[in-house]
């Protein structure tokens, strides 16, 4: 069983606030790593996948990074919302279908 | 709508019962997983099939028996079930291994 580790756990943040927070990952042997988005009482929905050092993504207000190298991800919103209130999942992928997924980092927006 | 549907939503059964959990992709992929989360855990990985063959069966006890007929359905039949079993099983799809996932309501699991 290999290690993704999330922080920070929880985010109390203004509405208008950007932050952003981390995925760490074992990167020896690494494929992709997935970021997911989970609201209450629904399904986890797909955000990212990036699999090359240095990748860039981009939807709306959230971004993400990633080093494999150094074995890290993170995760960007800018100008928070109370719709962005969820739980965000990492999830790293080792030869094609092990995947791991972190404890997630719950975010809350306050208007 | 996410394409994936699960039923039963939710499930109390005793430890001596057989159920099963059924799963339905409507999306056209070609993987279909299976997902325990327990409280206070992270998601974990349970199996993979890949164009109906199991891929990646992650140490599962032999009590949890995936089943998968075709590209669209899968199952998880389940037999004499601890009550550490309780959790949330959350079915997915992709359009290949290791692509981005699309999943299902989940079926919140009771084992009394």
């Amino acid at each position: 069983i290999l290690n993704v580790e999330q922080s920070p756990q929880s985010l109390h943040v203004q509405e208008g606030d950007s932050t952003n927070f981390t995925c760490s990952f074992p990167s020896s042997n690494f494929y992709a790593l997935h970021w997911y988005r989970w609201e209450t009482a629904k399904s986890p929905e797909a955000l990212f996948v990036m699999t090359l050092n240095g990748d860039e993504k981009k939807k709306g207000r959230i971004s993400a990074t990633l080093n494999t190298k150094e074995g890290y991800s993170y995760l960007y919103i800018k100008g928070s919302q109370p719709e962005d209130s969820a739980t965000y999942l990492c999830a790293s992928l080792y030869n094609f279908n092990k995947f791991y997924f972190g404890s997630g980092t719950k975010l809350n927006v306050k208007p | 709508e996410t394409g994936v549907t699960q039923t039963p939503r939710h499930l109390v059964m005793g430890m001596t019962n057989k159920k099963s959990l059924k799963c339905e992709q409507h999306l056209g992929h070609n993987a279909m997983y299976w997902y325990k989360q327990s409280a206070k855990k992270p998601l974990e990985l349970m199996f993979v099939y890949s164009l109906e063959e199991r891929v990646e069966n992650n140490s599962v006890p032999s009590r949890f028996s995936p089943e998968c007929p075709n590209s669209s359905h899968l199952f998880l039949h389940l037999h004499t079930l601890q009550p550490e079993d309780s959790a949330l099983y959350l079915c997915a799809s992709s359009q290949d291994s290791g692509y981005e996932q699309y999943f299902g309501p989940g079926t919140r699991l009771t084992v009394t």
